[in-house]
């Protein structure tokens, strides 16, 4: 079956490091490759997607890129912020049916 | 566009009581879904719909139910509450590009 291995947290970095978050998964097929962000007492959002191999996702400064030789779909930014302290999922699935196989999510603490 | 709603934010059950978690969407999003999330487990998948009159299982589905009468709506029931199932529970719709999330239910069963 599916499944998704993220690195441990909890990370705390000073702001304005660079940050990597490393995920990598096992999965039948070609899944699509998520990552969402949680912030303290709200729901899951969608921070990036990739649907296929080489692709990239982006936003907000994060970017993350399908590897299917490695498995893999590390999560990174340049520069964090303190706005970035939340907890970060990344997790695959298929888009004709929306099922989703989380990790199990890694906390980022950023400190001025 | 209110997004996804969940009621109610909080609830505290006795083991065997019954109850229903009320989800909601108002972006016409054919797929919805049900994960719990706990400690060290990230969120797991308990039953999920791809349109009005159709529900499935996902991978945790035991002590719960689900039904999809409207696209708007797809409650989860819970038929005899048991302290397993105190849990963070999350709705989530979609269209096919990626999940939105509601703001989530704390359950805790006693």
């Amino acid at each position: 079956g599916n499944s998704v291995t993220q690195m441990e947290g909890p990370v705390t970095l000073s702001e304005e490091a660079f940050l990597t978050i490393n995920c990598t998964y096992t999965a039948t097929g070609y899944p699509s490759l998520f990552w969402y962000v949680q912030y303290p007492g709200e729901g899951l959002q969608l921070l990036l997607k990739a649907t296929k191999a080489d692709d990239k996702g982006s936003n907000k400064g994060f970017e993350a890129t399908y590897r299917k030789e490695t498995t893999s779909f590390h999560l990174e930014k340049g520069s964090v912020q303190v706005s970035d302290s939340a907890v970060y999922f990344c997790a695959l699935g298929r888009l004709i049916d929306e099922k989703l196989t989380f990790g199990t999510g890694t906390r980022l603490t950023i400190i001025p | 566009n209110a997004g996804v709603t969940q009621t109610p934010k909080f609830q505290v059950l006795k083991t065997g009581q019954s109850m229903t978690l009320q989800c909601a969407q108002d972006m016409n999003h054919e797929y919805m879904s049900w994960y719990r999330q706990d400690p060290g487990m990230g969120l797991r998948l308990i039953h999920y719909s791809v349109g009005a009159g159709i529900t499935d299982q996902g991978e945790v589905p035991n002590g719960y139910n689900v039904s999809r009468s409207t696209t708007e709506d797809f409650p989860l029931r819970l038929l005899s509450a048991a302290p397993s199932q105190t849990s963070v529970y999350f709705c989530a719709s979609s269209l096919g590009q990626g999940m939105y999330f509601g703001p989530g239910t704390r359950l805790t069963v006693l």
